[in-house]
C-alpha cells in the first residue's frame, strides 16, 4: 500500500536555526514528490515538485531533497514568516493518485 | 491572476439540508478536485474529475455528489448532510492528472449541526 509518512509531527525552533523535515514515502514507481505550505485557515500553496532521486530544488530559506525512500525539506537561518505546515505528497504512475502526509508544523520564534 | 475560488467560506447548516459548495478556476485547466481535511487524519481526496462530463471518486465519496458541466465549475453537493461532514473542504485543480502543479481553493469551513 502507498503510504506517506512526515516527521516530526511538530518543530520549534529559533529564528535562524536550520533543520529539516522528512518526508518518507512507500509508492510503486514515483512520478512526482510535492511539497506545500499551507498556512492556518489557508488553502495549501505549491512549494516544489521532485521527479527522481538525487533531484534538488531551492527557494528561498528553503531546498527540498529526494532518494528513493525519502524526501527532506531543508530550512536554513529560517523567519517567522516561515511559519506554517508543510505537507508532502507523491503520485505513483500506476494510478495516476496523490497522497498526501499529515504534515509537519512548523513554529519559529523570533 | 491564477485563481481557484470556493463559495461560501464558512457555513453553518443543519442537518439534512441541502447544500452546494462552488468552486471555479480561471487556468483553463482539466483536472479538478475537492478534498477535506479534517485534524489527525490531513487530505483526503473526495471526488476528482479529469474534463468537462468525466467525475470520479476519490477515497471518501460517500454522501458528497459533484458535476462538471462546464470546464470552470466543479460544485460539491451534500445532499443531506450530517454532523460527521464538518470539515474544512478545499477545492483543486491542475493541467492533468499526472505529475502537475495543483492549485488549491481557499478552503471552505463547513459545519453541520
Amino acid at each position: 500500500e502507498d503510504q506517506v509518512t512526515q516527521s516530526p509531527e511538530a518543530l520549534r525552533l529559533q529564528e535562524g536555526e536550520s533543520s529539516s523535515l522528512n518526508c518518507s514515502y512507500t509508492v510503486s514507481g514515483l512520478r512526482g514528490l510535492f511539497w506545500y505550505r499551507q498556512d492556518p485557515g489557508k488553502g495549501p500553496e505549491f512549494l516544489f515538485t521532485l521527479y527522481s532521486a538525487g533531484e534538488e530544488k531551492e527557494k528561498e530559506r528553503l531546498k527540498a531533497t529526494l532518494t528513493k525512500k525519502e524526501s527532506f525539506l531543508h530550512i536554513t537561518a529560517p523567519k517567522p514568516e516561515d511559519s506554517a505546515t508543510y505537507l508532502c505528497a507523491v503520485q505513483a504512475y500506476r494510478d495516476d493518485k496523490i497522497i498526501f502526509g499529515k504534515g509537519t508544523r512548523l513554529h519559529i520564534l523570533p | 491572476e491564477a485563481q481557484v475560488t470556493q463559495n461560501p467560506r464558512y457555513l453553518i447548516t443543519v442537518t439534512g439540508k441541502k447544500l452546494t459548495v462552488t468552486c471555479s478556476q480561471n487556468m483553463n485547466h482539466e483536472y479538478m478536485s475537492w478534498y477535506r481535511q479534517d485534524p489527525g487524519l490531513g487530505l483526503r481526496q473526495i471526488y476528482y474529475s479529469m474534463n468537462v462530463e468525466v467525475t470520479d471518486k476519490g477515497d471518501v465519496p460517500e454522501g458528497y455528489k459533484v458535476s462538471r458541466k462546464e470546464k470552470r465549475n466543479f460544485p460539491l453537493i451534500l445532499e443531506s448532510p450530517s454532523p460527521n461532514q464538518t470539515s474544512l473542504y478545499f477545492c483543486a485543480s491542475s493541467l492533468s492528472r499526472s505529475g502537475n502543479t495543483i492549485y488549491f481553493g481557499e478552503g471552505s469551513w463547513l459545519t453541520v449541526v
